[in-house]
């Protein structure tokens, strides 16, 4: 089982919503990734949070709103989405911040936007 | 930034066949390589990482890699594989402070 908590599993939202995804992480570590996979494809990395400031954004588009409000939990703000937009959203941490660290994945949750 | 090339998308074997699946990344400097795998319906897991030392390097389920430098390759195998190594298997490569980039992907089907 994984040490990374994703809330809600299954999110189902209209273009007009504002929803929220959260992950969890009680394991010290102090790199908290989001990342997009679409069926049958690699993740897409989207945005890294090293120390709770941010550090990567991938030119996500702002209906998109990271946000890391302590070491262990990571939010991802969702508004006015595309049924594009519909994917599995990971959310992993890594240790340390020199890139050595493997990175632990939590269960995704499963976004449709209709 | 890197880039990472798995060359099998879908790779069919029958039990105690041998493994090998294929992976090139791009990048000029010092990388970190890793090997994840997805069970069906689980999250991500590593397999196995290198960052230095021996370029052979084994992992978990008896699985290992071998890293070529020359080749910017990070190859992963098996000798032997069984019915529960079926799984979607990821090469990801991490070029910079924690950008870790993920391949396509293989898809492994292990005949019973």
């Amino acid at each position: 089982d994984t040490e990374v908590t994703q809330t809600p599993k299954h999110l189902v939202m209209g273009m007009t919503n504002k929803k929220s995804l959260k992950c969890e992480q009680h394991m010290g570590h102090r790199a908290m990734y989001w990342y997009k996979q679409k069926a049958k494809k690699p993740p897409e990395l989207m945005f890294v949070y090293s120390y709770e400031k941010l550090s990567i954004n991938e030119s996500v588009p702002s209906r998109f709103s990271p946000e890391c409000p302590n070491s262990s939990l990571l939010n991802l703000h969702l508004h006015a989405l595309q049924p594009e937009d519909s994917a599995l959203y990971l959310c992993a941490s890594s240790q340390d911040l020199q890139g050595h660290s493997p990175l632990h994945f939590g269960n995704g949750t499963r976004l449709t936007v209709t | 930034a890197q880039s990472v090339s798995q060359h099998n998308h879908h790779v069919i074997l029958s039990e105690a066949a041998s493994l090998e699946l294929g992976c090139n990344y791009s990048y000029g400097g010092t990388v970190n390589l890793f090997w994840y795998v997805q069970y069906p319906g689980q999250h991500l897991q590593l397999l196995l990482k290198y960052f230095s030392g021996d370029p052979l390097v084994k992992g978990i389920k008896g699985f290992e890699a071998e890293f070529i430098k020359s080749k910017f390759s990070f190859n992963l195998r098996k000798p032997s594989v069984q019915w529960s190594d079926t799984a979607e298997y990821f090469c990801a490569v991490n070029a910079r402070n924690n950008d870790m980039r993920f391949g396509a992907g293989t898809r492994l089907t292990v005949k019973p």
